[in-house]
């Protein structure tokens, strides 16, 4: 597609239950992050891909919380138990590459979650 | 820690006018800078990207500086237009690694 794309847009979920956010990167890009914002706050790192491997999952908060890119495009967030501290917005990037050099990293518009 | 640290936190200025961004951060290895501006509702959109080698680099109405051996840099805004109203996020890449964000200046332009 034309850029990153992110399903749903919104999701209002009831406390406790299972959700699925998806990101479908921009076609070849390599490189696959989720952030986690929460209102006011800049991005935070979740998770990173290189490929179909998750080279980075360092910012994931706790076990919970699950990514996988089974086919090195589309990419699945997966959050178990949902609390009402998981509502944020859930931002998706992808790159060519890497970030280390000049890459550009292009945005999704975020998936709002809402955790009742 | 990495960190990126913004100032200011947010700013109101009118339309027309002139305006500042500043962004310190401690991250190391330092590999580039990059200045991104969100709308709300939106995802990040990046304006530019620095490298260590870089001092300044242009987009536009939007200007970037970097001082790269105090850790510093900022973004002027020239005329500031109602749709400059947005979030702007200095963010630091440290090699082959994720990007550090920093929290944002929210900047509003008033007629």
């Amino acid at each position: 597609g034309a850029g990153v794309s992110q399903t749903p847009s919104n999701k209002v979920t009831e406390k406790g239950k299972y959700v699925e956010l998806r990101c479908d990167p921009i076609s070849g890009h390599t490189a696959l992050y989720w952030y986690r914002q929460s209102l006011g706050q800049g991005p935070e790192f979740l998770i990173y891909f290189q490929g179909t491997g998750a080279a980075d999952d360092s910012g994931l908060p706790n076990d919970r919380f699950f990514a996988v890119r089974p086919e090195g495009s589309v990419s699945t967030l997966k959050i178990q138990r949902t609390e009402r501290g998981d509502s944020a917005v859930y931002l998706c990037a992808s790159s060519l590459s890497g970030t280390g050099f000049n890459t550009e990293a292009f945005f999704g518009q975020g998936t709002r979650l809402t955790v009742v | 820690k990495n960190q990126v640290e913004q100032s200011p936190q947010s700013l109101i200025i009118l339309e027309g006018k002139n305006c500042t961004l500043q962004c310190n951060y401690t991250v190391s290895p330092f590999s580039n800078l990059r200045w991104y501006k969100q709308d709300t509702g939106r995802g990040p959109v990046s304006l530019t990207i620095m490298t260590f080698s870089e001092n300044t680099k242009s987009n536009g109405r939007y200007t970037a500086t970097l001082d790269a051996d105090t850790k510093q840099s900022s973004l002027h805004i020239t005329a500031s237009q109602l749709s400059d109203s947005a979030s702007y996020i200095c963010v630091v890449g440290k090699g082959n690694t994720p990007l550090v964000f920093g929290k944002g200046t929210r900047l509003s332009v008033i007629a």
